[in-house]
């Protein structure tokens, strides 16, 4: 399965700080996804990324949240001030060239905001 | 909107025997995808088999199978031979397609236990 990985594994904060969680995907990806899972309930999505813009929000995705590609790379998801209901797994997801229906997560970031 | 709807919170099997776990999902498109995700302990969410809503043939992987009824909006997956590392979460999951990838909509889950 292609790998796509994500830093950090957990992060602890405050609520009110800020927060970037990383996602490197596979090489030569343009279709990149966050998504959420409060602890407890299903996998909900986020955003999704298309050729370095925005494709998709949902509802959860309000003026807290950004994401970009900053170097070409890395995707990063940033919540700029924490609340304790942002405590969940953060996936990011990328199908692979080629095989675009199909969609591979990375190993998910714990997120406790206290 | 899309929705997907798991009936079964839980279930759970004696290892070796085989089980059906359920996902009907309600869309108005004619063109998508269907996923069963696994998610064990760890949290991480792995692909177990993907289906596409134009093949009638439902798709296998080794022990792991669908039953794809497009008319009735069913995707259940079947477990043969169940193991004990198969404990996890299952996720069905949809996806509409327009040439292009698309996010995915996830059922709650069913919390899968095999039993030795």
């Amino acid at each position: 399965e292609p790998e796509v990985t994500q830093t950090p594994s957990h992060q602890v904060t405050q609520m009110g700080q800020e927060v970037i969680l990383r996602c490197v995907p596979i090489s030569n990806h343009l279709y990149f996804y966050w998504y959420r899972q409060i602890l407890g309930q299903k996998v909900e999505f986020l955003v999704s990324f298309y050729n370095n813009e925005i494709s998709e929000k949902s509802e959860i995705f309000d003026d807290q949240f950004s994401v970009e590609r900053p170097d070409g790379s890395n995707f990063t998801l940033k919540i700029r001030s924490t609340k304790l209901e942002d405590s969940a797994m953060y996936f990011c997801a990328s199908p692979p060239g080629g095989q675009v229906e199909t969609q591979y997560f990375g190993p998910g970031t714990r997120l406790l905001v206290l | 909107a899309q929705t997907v709807t798991q009936s079964q919170p839980e279930m759970s099997v004696q290892e070796a025997e085989t089980v059906t776990l359920s996902c009907t999902y309600d869309t108005s498109e004619s063109n998508y995808y269907l996923f069963w995700y696994k998610q064990p302990p760890s949290r991480q969410m792995i692909l177990v088999i993907r289906q596409e809503a134009y093949k009638q043939q439902n798709a296998t992987e080794n022990r792991f199978s669908v039953n794809f009824q497009k008319a009735a909006k069913s995707f259940s997956l079947k477990i043969s031979d169940s193991q004990l590392g198969d404990t996890a979460m299952y996720f069905c999951a949809f996806m509409k397609t327009q040439g292009g990838s698309e996010k995915l909509v996830f059922g709650k889950g069913t919390k899968l236990t095999v039993n030795p």
